[in-house]
Order: structure tokens, then C-alpha cells, then sequence
């Protein structure tokens, strides 16, 4: 059964980092793209970025640049995302996503992770 | 970065009635290869989105004829041919061309 199976929910202080994961089984990693995508409470879908699975090659929205760090690790067909400097504002149910080579569109979601930046 | 604008925001339909959900680009999403690179994701109470539309019109895998997309360059619409109780929840547009990817706001759907 193809899934994405991300790991559990996080609490975390400002300014402090939070490393999610997100396993996929039923498909090779490498053959594809992984996108991570957030989504405050009651709000809309928020892109992060995504990394090749491949070749591990990222891209990151502005907004996050320079404090998220998306990896991946072949050998145990894992994604991880990883948020720096957090702040309230960062509280959020975070997604990973697929993208198959064609066509470009996120086709299997995790089933999310939340994570929150509470003092 | 591409600003996708949704309308409406909301909508009440009754079950078996047909719905209708527009999404405009503020740049063209017709890439050179002829693809509009216009998604379509619903977004069900409590889950995770799906993909129901690629490309701008293509269904994906296990989505009923119901649901049908069409559109070019910078506007694109969402049709649900008869609405059922199971098509609630929140319909997002998405832009897969030039990165960031962005969403639309999101529209609701309800039944009345």
C-alpha cells in the first residue's frame, strides 16, 4: 500500500527547532519529489518546499529560506523537514507531500503532523 | 510569487444540484509544453487534502466524472456535476509552474 507516514506531534518553545518526518512505503523515494506544505489553524495551505528525492536537491520559499532544511534519507526511504527559530506564528499542522514526475501535483499527503510553538 | 484569487469563498448547494468554484491567476499558468499547470485539491473536515484535478483538466486516479476542470492561461473553474453529501469540505486551486507554488484561498462547500 503506497502511504506517507509522518511522525507524531510536537511541542516546542520559541526559538527552538522541530524536525518532522516523513516515511514513505509502497514507492521508492528517488523516483520522486517530496513537498512540504503547512497549514496554520483555520487557515489556508501554505508551499515550504520540496527536495528531489534523487539527487536531494532543494527549494524553499522565501519566507523559510535560511531557517528550514528539507533532507531525506534513501536508505530508509524517509523525508524530513526541519524549522529553526520558531516562532508562535509557526504553529501549524505540517504535510508532506508526493509529486510524481508527471504531472506536477502533490498526488499522496501525509496524514500531517502538528506542531506546537507555545512559552 | 503568483497570486491564485478563489471564487466564491463559500458556497451552499443542494445535494444533486450541480456547483461551480473559479480560480484566477495572476500570471499565466500555460507552460510551453501546452499544460496549464493548475491543480485542483479538496480538503475534507479532519483530513488531508487530495488531488483531484491536474493539469487543469486531467482527473486523477479514482476521482468520479463528476468532478470536471477546465480553464487555460490565467482562468480555470471547478465543476461538480451533482453535488453529494460527501463532496464537503474545502476546494483549493493550486499553481504548479514557477516556483513558489502557491494555493488559492480556499472554498467551502457545504450542503444545504
Amino acid at each position: 500500500q503506497v502511504q506517507l507516514m509522518q511522525s507524531g506531534a510536537e511541542v516546542r518553545r520559541p526559538g527552538a527547532s522541530v524536525k518532522v518526518s516523513c516515511e514513505a512505503s509502497g514507492y521508492t523515494l528517488t523516483g520522486y519529489f517530496m513537498h512540504w506544505v503547512r497549514q496554520a489553524p483555520g487557515q489556508g495551505l501554505e508551499w515550504m518546499g520540496l527536495i528531489n528525492g534523487y539527487t536531494g536537491v532543494t527549494t524553499y520559499a522565501q519566507k523559510f529560506e535560511g531557517r528550514v532544511s528539507m533532507t531525506r534519507d534513501t536508505s530508509t526511504n524517509t523525508g524530513y523537514m526541519e524549522l529553526s527559530w520558531l516562532t508562535l506564528d509557526d504553529t501549524a499542522m505540517y504535510y508532506c507531500a508526493r509529486d510524481p514526475p508527471t504531472p506536477q501535483a502533490l498526488d499522496m499527503w501525509g496524514q500531517g503532523t502538528w506542531v506546537t510553538v507555545s512559552s | 510569487d503568483v497570486v491564485l484569487t478563489q471564487s466564491p469563498l463559500s458556497l451552499s448547494v443542494t445535494p444533486g444540484e450541480p456547483a461551480s468554484i473559479s480560480c484566477t491567476s495572476s500570471q499565466s499558468l500555460l507552460h510551453s509544453d501546452g499544460y496549464n499547470y493548475l491543480n485542483w485539491y479538496l480538503q475534507k473536515p479532519g483530513q488531508s487534502p487530495q488531488l483531484l484535478i491536474s493539469l487543469g483538466s486531467s482527473r486523477a486516479s479514482g476521482v468520479p466524472d463528476r468532478f470536471s476542470g477546465s480553464g487555460s492561461g490565467t482562468d480555470f473553474t471547478l465543476k461538480i456535476s451533482r453535488v453529494e453529501a460527501g463532496d464537503v469540505g474545502i476546494y483549493y486551486c493550486m499553481q504548479a509552474l514557477p516556483t513558489p507554488w502557491t494555493f488559492g484561498q480556499g472554498t467551502k462547500v457545504e450542503i444545504k
